[in-house]
């Protein structure tokens, strides 16, 4: 059963921010949020993952509830390569539980 | 850049026919896992292996499918007669060794497999 919810498709303009949803209600205290995406005929890219913290890379940043109970991927300064679909994740940490299980993700069109 | 490398990338054969596929993991991860992706879905998990050590297998993964990672570094996936309900993407990923860090899945760009 899927453990996150993100809406099927997102627009976003150039150059501009983009902001990705995702509902996670029901996360447990050992689960992380993870973020991939994917562009046509490509495996999954590592995006970002946090647990409970704010966190930021060269690729984005990620912002938990404090309640851990939704995130928002932040594209900043979106380009036409961004467009591609997005999975937002719970990971689960301990013996045997590593694997990602990947719902139907965003797809995210940048608008020129 | 030495990431995950998948082979074929491509592959087309007949029904009842059987495939192999390759991936080779990033050099110093011991988890490598494989996973199947249909067109519209996300990736669907089917194993996953630390070290040589086959650790889950999903229900997807009839007794058509084998995999093996005999030295703990490069794996093959096995389909034994084909069906076109097998046509797909195959995906490969690894990672390093959990402990502390919570370390990322690293995927390939898959063998799209088309049963005809």
């Amino acid at each position: 059963d899927a453990k996150t919810t993100q809406p099927p498709s997102m627009d976003c303009a150039e150059g501009r921010a983009a902001n990705l949803p995702c509902n996670h209600s029901t996360i447990s205290g050992n689960e992380y949020v993870y973020w991939y995406r994917q562009i046509h005929s490509q495996g999954p890219q590592y995006i970002i993952h946090g647990l409970k913290n704010n966190e930021t890379n060269e690729m984005a940043s990620l912002i938990i509830t404090e309640d851990r109970k939704s995130s928002t991927l932040i594209l900043p300064h979106a380009t036409l390569r961004d467009t591609a679909v997005y999975y937002c994740i719970v990971r689960a940490w301990g013996f045997g539980n590593e694997k990602l299980t990947f719902g139907t993700g965003t797809r995210l069109t940048i608008i020129p | 850049d030495t990431g995950v490398s998948q082979d074929p990338r491509h592959k087309i054969t007949k029904r009842g026919q059987n495939v192999t596929f390759r991936c080779d993991p990033i050099s110093e991860h011991n988890r490598l896992y494989w996973y199947r992706q249909t067109l519209g879905q996300g990736p669907e998990f089917l194993t996953y292996f630390q070290n040589e050590a086959q650790l889950e297998k999903s229900r997807l993964l009839s007794d058509r499918f084998s995999a093996e990672r005999p030295k703990g570094s490069f794996s093959t996936l096995e389909i034994q007669r084909t069906e076109q309900g097998d046509s797909a993407m195959y995906l490969c990923a690894s990672s390093s060794d959990p402990g502390l860090e919570n370390s990322p899945l690293h995927f390939g760009n898959g063998t799209r497999l088309t049963v005809t």
